[in-house]
């Protein structure tokens, strides 16, 4: 049974660096194919893409936030970090982590999300 | 960048209407779309993967169909389970369309 949990701090101030952990059990980050990625949601708003981590250590990151994102894993502790620098109110959002099976090729990953985290609310705000 | 186009941002159906969704790529995608389902207060979960595949336990009234540029979601029979919001992804940059929200009528 897979299944994911993602934690960190609920409020960050603004200009301050986010650090999320997502700690997963029911699969190996060492197996091949295997991948965790983030996404997050503003209240009300879609989904947007931020991160992902295949199993050989290829990081993928969202072209937009690119400068302010960090990926890594810990393969021993089943963890993946993501880390976002100089966070700002419009950051305000459910973070979510998720596994995937797939690879990267180019600018494309083939990555369909299967399964998911319950998500983490994080409020930016001074 | 491949820009993604989902419609209609919204859409009210009644249970046992067959409802559709659609969403349109910017440049060819082959068949490299999925389908989420999001419930209020949920995670997303994933229903069709590589535009028309059916995700294990996901029940066949969901389906998915397209490629190139124009992909397709359909419930062929609504529950009222259903009610939720409905995105699509691509793969390149792994950007989500912008949300379907289903509502009963």
């Amino acid at each position: 049974q897979i299944t994911l949990k993602e934690s960190g701090p609920t409020l960050v101030k603004p200009t301050q660096t986010l650090t999320l952990t997502c700690t997963f059990s029911g699969f190996s980050l060492s197996t091949s194919g295997v991948g965790v990625g983030w996404i997050r949601q503003p209240p009300g708003k879609a989904l947007e893409w931020l991160a992902l981590i295949y199993w050989d250590d290829d990081k993928r990151y969202s072209p937009s936030l690119k400068s302010r994102l960090t990926i890594t894993k810990d393969t021993s502790k089943n963890q993946v970090v993501l880390t976002m620098t100089n966070m700002d109110p419009v950051d305000t959002a459910t973070y979510y982590c998720a596994h995937t099976i797939g690879y990267c090729s180019g600018g494309s990953c083939y990555a369909p999300f299967d399964y998911w985290g319950q998500g983490t609310l994080v409020t930016v705000s001074s | 960048d491949i820009q993604m186009t989902q419609s209609p941002s919204s859409l009210s159906a009644s249970v046992g209407d067959r409802v559709t969704i659609t969403c349109q790529a910017s440049q060819d995608i082959s068949n490299y779309l999925n389908w989420y389902q999001q419930k209020p207060g949920k995670a997303p979960k994933l229903l069709i993967y590589d535009a028309s595949n059916l995700e294990t336990g996901v029940p066949s009234r969901f389906s998915g169909s397209g490629s190139g540029t124009d992909f397709t979601f359909t419930i062929s029979s609504l529950q009222p389970e259903d009610i939720a919001t409905y995105y699509c992804q691509q793969y390149d940059n792994l950007t989500f369309g912008q949300g379907t929200k289903l509502e009963i009528k």
